[in-house]
């Protein structure tokens, strides 16, 4: 199974901010990686899909890149509505597998 | 609206069984591959299980021989068979088009 190393598990910063969360695949995925953010109580929301695509209706203060098998979440100023927990999902290969999520606090 | 919303969650004893449902709204169900994806209380996400427009199927290893998904599309709704249930399959189960639109989630209680 491809393993997807997500960093860090939690993050506190300011409004304003730039903030930047990673994930490192095992293998090869190719571009097949999305971001989730999810709120207590809430379904999870697709942000990002094929590593660097805006889903629809996302504000674009958020952006997805990748660099070899690292691949970030950036949001590049932080604001109150970004309090949440993000998860990355590798969709190359079967099991699908996600990462263990980084908790965002505004500090 | 286009919307997913799940049914059938409950509490069950170890070993016994549940069917859950995801019917669908707004969209042609048909056309789409659909996943289930759990979250235990307080953890992470974990995929379950998907089927395709022309129903193939893939299990995660947790599950496989346990659960059974399946679609009826002339009902526009998606299901979850999960038999042989443990303590470690309780859950929100979420039911997911394609990954990009999500249902509200159901809970399922494994306990005696």
């Amino acid at each position: 199974d491809i393993q997807m190393t997500q960093s860090p598990s939690s993050l506190s910063a300011s409004l304003g901010d730039r903030v930047t969360i990673t994930c490192r695949a095992s293998q090869d995925i190719g571009n097949y990686l999305s971001w989730f953010q999810q709120k207590p109580g809430k379904s999870p929301r697709l942000m990002i899909y094929g590593a660097t695509n805006l889903e629809d209706g996302v504000p674009s203060r958020f952006s997805g890149s990748r660099s070899g098998s690292d691949y970030s979440l950036t949001i590049s100023s932080l604001e109150s509505e970004d309090t949440a927990i993000y998860y990355c999902l590798q969709y190359d290969k079967y099991p699908l597998t996600f990462g263990s999520g980084t908790k965002l606090e505004i500090k | 609206a286009v919307q997913l919303v799940e049914s059938g969650g409950g509490l069950v004893q170890p070993g016994k069984s549940l069917k859950l449902s995801c019917s669908a709204s707004g969209f042609t169900f048909s056309s789409y591959g659909m996943h289930w994806i759990r979250q235990a209380p307080g953890k992470g996400l974990d995929w379950v299980a998907y089927i395709s427009s022309s129903s193939g199927t893939v299990y995660a290893d947790a599950v496989k021989e346990r659960f059974t998904i399946s679609r009826d599309n002339a009902k526009n709704t998606l299901y979850l068979q999960l038999n042989s249930l443990k303590s470690e399959d309780t859950a929100i189960y979420y039911c997911a088009r394609s990954l990009e639109l999500w249902g509200q989630g159901v809970m399922v209680t494994v306990s005696s």
